[in-house]
């Protein structure tokens, strides 16, 4: 159980289009998902939570505009990644979290996508 | 908010030698801390977490201590083997709806 998705396991694009990438929760529904971004030999850095419903919250230096985050329904969110530049490049790894039980925070990991803006 | 810090960021065992990656953390809040496994690009894998209502919880040759008066957490591996080569995050997290702060990582490296 608890198994997520993520769509396209890597991309290579060219500099000033957008790129789409979708998560998916598999078995569970998730009211919310995060997307987060890892720089080679760094750490998990969170971009932002995207709630079922409502706007994502972002964190602090994350462009909004930029990097579009959609969360339609209980099982998919999706972060398009709008004009994008070779800086853009990363591994964007998106996480979901099941209903809350025993009140912890739980998170399970989408496999990743990797982009390189050329 | 939460600040996590991880050490070493890199540690060299060989096979069959125990590995012990220390975190601390700054809210009090926190009860909850995973440990995530990360091969190379792969998803982080969670492989054991402790909440903080326990001092230490095992898995095999895994196991996770929790000091909450000092607000540090280790993760102790036992027989290290060479599929144990990986990198490895601490986080920690308050109940409820609040998200994951992350450790910077440490890379084990297990020679045979």
């Amino acid at each position: 159980g608890a198994v997520v998705s993520q769509h396209p396991s890597w991309v290579i694009c060219k500099s000033g289009t957008s790129v789409k990438i979708e998560c998916r929760s598999l078995d569970f529904q998730a009211t919310t998902m995060f997307w987060y971004r890892q720089f080679p030999k760094q750490s998990l850095m969170l971009m932002a939570t995207s709630n079922e419903g409502s706007k994502a919250t972002y964190e602090q230096g994350v462009e909004k505009d930029k990097f579009l985050i959609n969360h339609a329904s209980l099982t998919l969110s999706t972060l398009t990644v709008t004009s994008a530049h070779p800086e853009d490049s990363s591994f964007y790894i998106c996480s979901a979290r099941p209903p809350v039980r025993d009140f912890y925070n739980e998170q399970f990991f989408g496999p990743g996508t990797r982009l390189t803006v050329l | 908010g939460e600040n996590v810090e991880q050490h070493p960021s890199t540690l060299s065992v060989q096979e069959g030698d125990s590995a012990v990656i220390k975190c601390t953390y700054s809210d009090s809040a926190s009860n909850y801390f995973p440990w995530y496994k990360q091969e190379l690009g792969k998803r982080p894998q969670l492989i054991i977490d402790i909440r903080s209502n326990v001092g230490e919880k095992k898995d095999q040759r895994i196991a996770v201590t929790l000091n909450k008066t000092a607000k540090h957490f280790s993760l102790h591996i036992t027989e290290t083997q060479p599929e144990d080569s990986a990198v490895y995050f601490c986080a920690a997290s308050t109940s409820g709806y609040s998200t994951l702060t992350f450790g910077k990582g440490t890379m084990l490296l297990v020679s045979p």
